[in-house]
């Protein structure tokens, strides 16, 4: 069975500080992997993902995520957090079937002043 | 504008009641997909679709039900055999040759009264 933990339901940085959201999953072969970003009482957008290919992907607002399959993680980060970068973060994987993504279950994102 | 569209935004259900969630699609995608998703958990498959007359049950599709009589809609159903529909419902699409990006719909809130 595969599955995705994100570490941290909740997450706190200063405007201008790295972010850091993390991702491990467990799988057999290496998936496909996704960040989606959600606003609240809003649809998720997709932010970046990773399929085949360089293993730093870069996605939209300045994110960026790395698959490390050695260490089966796909950590989100930005380096220097926007006030609008408030949100939940959804970490995913596929395993290039139709129907199965399986989801992290979050990491809110706060952002001070 | 193309996207998808969810309405209500908001629905209340009495007890022993069905209730329908609308989904519609303009981006011309052959899948479309449902999702439910809980305070602290990712989002977990109801059901979703290939083509039009045609759909397979996902992770959790008791007391849910779907049609797919038009490729720009995609209807569920929550009925009175879902004892906990309170949650966020998502709806999203793919198109084929690009299954693995899905864009997502704004939601709709089911409330049990």
């Amino acid at each position: 069975a595969q599955s995705v933990t994100q570490l941290g339901s909740h997450v706190s940085v200063s405007e201008g500080a790295l972010v850091l959201l993390r991702c491990n999953y467990s799988s057999s072969v290496p998936p496909y992997l996704f960040w989606y970003v959600q606003y609240p009482n809003q649809g998720l957008q997709l932010l970046l993902k990773y399929t085949t290919g360089a293993t730093l992907v870069k996605g939209i607002n300045g994110f960026e995520a790395e698959f490390k399959k050695s260490e089966t993680s796909f950590h989100l980060t930005k380096p220097s957090a926007h006030m609008s970068d408030a949100a939940e973060y959804f970490c995913a994987v596929s395993l290039y079937n139709f129907n199965k993504f399986y989801f992290g279950s979050g990491t809110k994102l706060n952002v001070k002043p | 504008d193309g996207g998808i569209t969810q309405s209500p935004k908001y629905l209340f259900r009495k007890e022993g009641q069905n209730v329908t969630l609308s989904c519609e699609q303009n981006l011309n995608h052959d899948a479309m997909y449902w999702y439910r998703q809980d305070p602290g958990q990712g989002l977990r498959l109801i059901y979703y679709s290939q083509i039009v007359n045609d759909f397979q049950k996902g992770d959790i599709a008791e007391g849910y039900s779907v049609s797919r009589e038009k490729k720009e809609s995609f209807p569920l159903t929550v009925t009175s055999a879902q004892k906990n529909p309170t949650a966020f419902y998502l709806c999203a699409s793919s198109k084929s040759g690009s299954w693995e990006t899905q864009y997502f719909g704004p939601g709709t809130r089911l409330l049990v009264l």
